[in-house]
């Protein structure tokens, strides 16, 4: 199997505090995580790209110190929102990849929803 | 820059029907094609494609890619009312980085 997790699966905040979202392989060890952003009725917006052990690589338009992003093991990733505004209200989805490159097969979490008030 | 155009947006259909959701990508270093099923929470796996004119099947449903003509469909043959959803198409480079079109909603009605 390859089953991921996501914890919490919906979060409510106050503006200006911080929530960190866990991302769990939980039959597998995943060298690659990655972390999307989806709007209602739009797709998936890929934020950043995670290996374990090293940086975190972000997409352009994503700021690296506003979702702080942690790999710190083969299976766990975390995404940080730092001082949470309303605009990052959102539902926020991690994957893992299985394997090396080559193994382009992404298993998804089930998302957190993220509501900033 | 990467782009994946998935047409139609929005499909309606009746149980029964055979429908055809078209996925065309321009991407830089192309590698994979996938299709995705995404129904109230986060997008489950249905095919991935990397070779041209291999048809893949699970079931009611069938994929192809024409990595000639960039593009990718997704056929449903036989709709039932859970195959209502929205379906998502992502391009994978070599790298290993995706870029997702913005999906098909399909609806199919009793």
């Amino acid at each position: 199997g390859a089953v991921v997790s996501q914890h919490p699966s919906w979060v409510i905040c106050k503006s200006g505090t911080s929530v960190k979202i866990e991302c769990r392989s939980l039959d597998f060890q995943a060298t690659t995580m990655f972390w999307y952003r989806q709007f209602p009725k739009q797709s998936l917006m890929l934020m950043a790209t995670s290996n374990e052990g090293s940086k975190a690589t972000y997409e352009q338009g994503v700021e690296k110190d506003k979702f702080l992003i942690n790999h710190a093991s083969l299976t766990l990733s975390t995404l940080t929102v730092t001082s949470a505004h309303p605009e990052d209200s959102s539902f926020y989805i991690c994957s893992a990849r299985k394997g090396l490159a080559g193994a382009y097969e992404q298993y998804f979490g089930p998302g957190t929803r993220l509501t900033v008030t | 820059e990467d782009k994946v155009v998935q047409s139609p947006l929005s499909l309606v259909v009746h149980e029964g029907d055979t429908v055809t959701l078209n996925c065309s990508y321009e991407v830089t270093n192309f590698r994979s094609l996938l299709w995705y099923k995404q129904e109230k929470k986060a997008p489950t796996f249905l095919f991935m494609l990397t070779s041209s004119g291999i048809e893949k099947k699970s079931g009611r449903l069938s994929s192809i890619l024409d990595k000639k003509e960039l593009f990718s469909i997704l056929n449903i043959t036989a709709t039932q009312t859970g195959d209502s959803a929205i379906y998502l198409c992502a391009s994978f480079t070599n790298a290993g980085k995706s870029t997702f079109g913005d999906g098909t909603t399909l609806t199919v009605k009793p």
